[in-house]
């Protein structure tokens, strides 16, 4: 079974700064992988995926993910925040197509406070 | 509108009650996943379904019971077996042709609580 682990439970910065939440996954196979974020009041909403291919995603509205494979990783970052991404942000990942529950493992989360 | 609804916004259970929680897509969606979510704790699969009247354990189905007779609904049922369902209950989909590699997209959620 794979499980992931979200490194920071809450992160406080500044408007424009720079930002980057860990996620390490553990899981011997193909993975895809998933961030998704939860603003106050909102539904939970999907930022960025990756299924295959070029390891350095793009998402919506400026998010960007990398991932490693050699680190299990698949860090999200964001050049300059906004007090507008306060929210909550969840890693997720599930097995390779064809193998293994198609649900997703989410990490527990991350609680992003942007102050202005 | 396209979506997922779920009903009610808050639940309230007394002990020994079962209680069932909706979930309607009009997203023509083959899948669909039943999500529990704790604080601090993150997103935990209960149930889910590929397929009308075919559906799999997650890894927290225990106390939990569901259905699939329509494409459009998956409803849970949280039975008195379930020690501890106080929890916020999140209902997804997806399109379900390439199992794993799409995008689940996420109702509005349904807050449990126990009286």
């Amino acid at each position: 079974a794979q499980s992931v682990s979200q490194h920071n439970h809450h992160v406080i910065l500044s408007e424009a700064a720079s930002l980057e939440l860990g996620c390490n996954y553990s899981y011997g196979g193909t993975v895809n992988l998933f961030w998704y974020v939860q603003y106050p009041g909102q539904h939970l909403q999907l930022l960025l995926k990756y299924f295959s291919g070029d390891p350095l995603v793009k998402g919506i509205k400026g998010f960007e993910a990398e991932f490693i494979k050699s680190k299990f990783s698949f860090n999200l970052r964001k050049p300059s925040v906004q007090w507008s991404d306060t929210a909550e942000y969840f890693c997720a990942v599930n097995a390779g197509s064809g193998g293994g529950a198609d649900g997703l493992t989410f990490g527990k989360g991350t609680h992003l406070i942007i102050q202005p | 509108d396209g979506g997922i609804t779920q009903s009610p916004k808050y639940l309230f259970r007394k002990e020994g009650q079962n209680v069932t929680l909706s979930c309607e897509q009009n997203l023509n969606h083959d899948a669909m996943y039943w999500y529990r979510q704790d604080p601090g704790q993150g997103l935990r699969l209960i149930y889910y379904s590929q397929i009308v009247n075919d559906f799999q354990k997650g890894d927290i189905a225990e106390g939990y019971s569901v259905s699939r007779e329509k494409k459009e609904s998956f409803p849970l049922t949280v039975t008195s077996a379930q020690k501890n369902p106080t929890a916020f209950y999140l209902c997804a989909s997806s399109i379900g042709l390439r199992r794993g590699q799409e995008t689940q997209y996420f109702g509005p959620g349904t807050r449990l609580l126990v009286l």
